[in-house]
């Protein structure tokens, strides 16, 4: 079955430092896979996706991931965290012929003025 | 920009009783989905809807669920008969057609109804 893992429940980086929240996979092919932001209170806001193609996409707000097959990861990283980036990281995971999502348990990033 | 909509944000019922959560899909949307998020827990998928019908539930959508577009527009969640532990947040998604050449993986999500059962 797929499952997506999420190692870090907590993150406290301190503004202006680099940030990367680690998200593993388990699924026999290569997953449609997904980052999303959730600020409190708020609903799922979507950072970036990979289907396809250049294994390193960019997103919203100045993050980026990227794809690497041999270790079943898809790592969000930004350089310079903002207090405002301060919210609950999903990494979400769909396959071909289904379109649901399966979502990690969630990384809480605080920020540190 | 077009988003998901959904009421209310916040419904507090009691246990037995039922409720109805409802959505509204972005417009040109064909695909449309329920998640739901205990409180400090991951997201889990109850159903997906396509078509007029289900096209894949998870084993958390009992025989207690329903999903329905009642008509254009609204997309609605009935919980039957409730009971503590559907306390939960509760997100609408939709997502475009093949047909539209858009990618329908990429999904939309709602901000959510938080019921509170007591």
């Amino acid at each position: 079955a797929q499952s997506v893992t999420q190692p870090d429940i907590h993150i406290t980086v301190s503004e202006g430092a680099s940030l990367e929240l680690r998200c593993n996979y388990s699924y026999g092919a290569t997953p449609y896979l997904f980052w999303y932001v959730q600020s409190p209170g708020q609903g799922l806001q979507l950072l970036l996706k990979y289907f396809s193609g250049d294994t390193l996409v960019q997103g919203i707000k100045g993050f980026e991931a990227e794809f690497k097959r041999s270790q079943s990861s898809f790592n969000l990283r930004k350089p310079s965290v903002h207090w405002s980036d301060a919210a609950e990281y999903f990494c979400a995971v769909s396959t071909p012929g289904t379109y649901k999502y399966i979502f990690g348990t969630g990384t809480r990033l605080k920020v540190l003025a | 920009e077009p988003e998901v909509t959904q009421t209310p944000s916040h419904q507090v019922t009691q246990m037995g009783q039922e409720v109805i959560l409802r959505c509204v899909p972005i417009s040109n949307h064909l695909y449309f989905y329920w998640y739901r998020q205990i409180l400090g827990q991951k997201v889990e998928f109850l159903v997906s809807f396509y078509n007029n019908e289900i096209s894949e539930k998870s084993e958390i959508f009992d025989d207690q669920f329903s999903v329905e577009r009642p008509d254009g527009s609204n997309f609605t969640l009935k919980i039957r008969s409730t009971k503590l532990e559907d306390s939960a947040m509760y997100f609408c998604a939709s997502s475009e057609a093949l047909l539209s050449g858009r990618d329908p993986y990429e999904q939309y999500f709602g901000p959510g109804t938080r019921l509170t059962v007591t």
